[in-house]
């Protein structure tokens, strides 16, 4: 099984700043990788797929990039919808789906 | 609009049994592979059980194997997960979620606690 490892565990951001955050796989999963944002009481929501690609709707500032091993979600200009935590899930080997342990990013 | 919107779950006693429903609107969920993952207190997301389009092919996560039975109904476009033999550890948010590789859609979350 492809183990997740996201770096920081938190992210403490002011509003208006550049996010960065990381995701490294156990194997190379391609371009094969995910990045969904969860905030309390809702559902997760799917932000990026195939690495890079956004969701249906999803603002432009959210980017993903990477391939292989390494991955990275950038957030260009964190908004107060966006204080939440973010997954990130491989799917080149699955089932299972395996995620990350998750990055909170919180009000500084 | 596509919803996920899921039933069932609640307050179950150790060794007991609940059904947990996820009903599909505004897509066929016949096209898709379907998913229930889980989310225990200050835990990460750990996908339980998958199933194919069809309800042919069928995963379990090594922790629930054998307790756990995912089915579907494609005609009601609806998607179950038959909680049996339940654990403390056991105790979390479920959701049902569409999507082979990656979750394109995800229901609300329905809560199961496993106490005595």
């Amino acid at each position: 099984e492809i183990v997740m490892t996201q770096s920081p565990a938190t992210l403490s951001m002011s509003p208006g700043e550049r996010a960065t955050l990381s995701c490294r796989a156990s194997q190379s999963v391609g371009s094969n990788l995910a990045w969904y944002q969860h905030k309390p009481g809702q559902a997760p929501r799917l932000l990026i797929h195939g690495a890079f690609t956004r969701a249906t709707g999803i603002p432009a500032r959210f980017s993903g990039s990477g391939s292989g091993i390494e991955f990275t979600l950038t957030i260009s200009s964190l908004q107060s919808e966006d204080f939440a935590v973010y997954y990130c899930q491989q799917y080149n080997n699955w089932p299972p789906w395996t995620f990350g342990q998750g990055t909170k990013v919180d009000i500084k | 609009e596509e919803q996920l919107v899921q039933s069932g779950g609640g307050l179950v006693q150790p060794g007991g049994s609940l059904r947990l429903s996820c009903a599909a609107s505004g897509f066929t969920l016949s096209l898709y592979r379907m998913n229930w993952v889980r989310q225990a207190p200050q835990k990460g997301l750990e996908l339980v059980a998958s199933i194919s389009s069809n309800g042919v092919d069928i995963y379990y996560s090594d922790s629930v194997k054998g307790r756990f039975t995912i089915s579907r109904d494609n005609g009601d476009n609806s998607l179950f997960l038959q909680v049996t033999s339940l654990r403390g550890e056991d105790t979390a948010m479920y959701y049902c979620a569409r999507g082979g590789g990656y979750g394109s859609a995800w229901g609300q979350g329905t809560l199961v606690t496993v106490s005595s």
